[in-house]
């Protein structure tokens, strides 16, 4: 099947400083990559749909000053959390879409913890 | 608001017995409806996809679908320890597209 890969699959961070994970996918081009963000013993919470050569699509309540997504090639997509706070500790999770997909296929996720 | 509502649990069932998850949506233009398997610190991985009415079995685990009364489930058969996880039903809102909406997870528990 095809394989999202995340990197890094942890990171810990100061307050304040910002930090950029990336999400590519290695076996086909995704048009369409979404990124979600999951706190313990919640579900996944879709943040953005990063599209290809465009700006992203935030969901309501996400800002998207603080969470920069770009999407510069068919193959990676990059999140950067900017002025990281403790409360931005969470697990950051990348899925791609390859049009003839029926599935979305999901990166190993990303734990962020920021001291 | 589009929703997906599961059970949270936890689900407990003893080994080889049927450990049976639902999982409602209220989003009645759904058309795509998958169930993924989430270990804890993981990422949720693929199990089962259903399109349509009625059953779909693959292996041990068969998913259930009735757009009608708008719910989705899912048997886990032959129940083993390793299948001890949260269960994450999605729903695709839209066909073309692959944005998912979760429900919060049902956590199976396995006994031995």
């Amino acid at each position: 099947g095809a394989v999202v890969s995340q990197h890094p699959s942890w990171v810990i961070c100061k307050s304040g400083t910002s930090v950029k994970i990336e999400c590519r996918s290695l076996d086909f081009q995704a048009t369409t990559m979404f990124w979600y963000r999951q706190f313990p013993k919640q579900s996944l919470m879709l943040m953005a749909t990063s599209n290809e050569g465009s700006k992203a699509t935030y969901e309501q309540g996400v800002e998207k000053d603080k969470f920069l997504i770009n999407h510069a090639s068919l193959t990676l997509s990059t999140l950067t959390v900017t002025s990281a706070h403790p409360e931005d500790s969470s697990f950051y999770i990348c899925s791609a879409d390859r049009v003839f997909l029926t599935e979305a296929f999901f990166g190993q996720g990303t734990r962020l913890t920021v001291v | 608001q589009k929703e997906v509502e599961q059970n949270s649990g936890p689900l407990s069932v003893p080994e080889g017995a049927i450990a049976s998850l639902n999982c409602t949506y209220s989003d009645r233009v759904s058309q795509s409806f998958f169930w993924y398997r989430q270990y804890s610190g993981k990422s949720p991985e693929l199990i089962m996809s259903i399109y349509s009415n009625g059953d779909k079995e693959d292996g041990r685990f068969t998913a259930q679908l009735n757009k009608a009364s708008q719910y989705v489930s899912l048997l886990i058969r032959d129940s083993q320890p390793s299948d001890s996880a949260t269960y994450l039903c999605a729903v695709n809102e839209n066909s073309g597209t692959y944005k998912y909406i979760f429900g919060t997870g049902t956590r199976l528990k396995v006994l031995a």
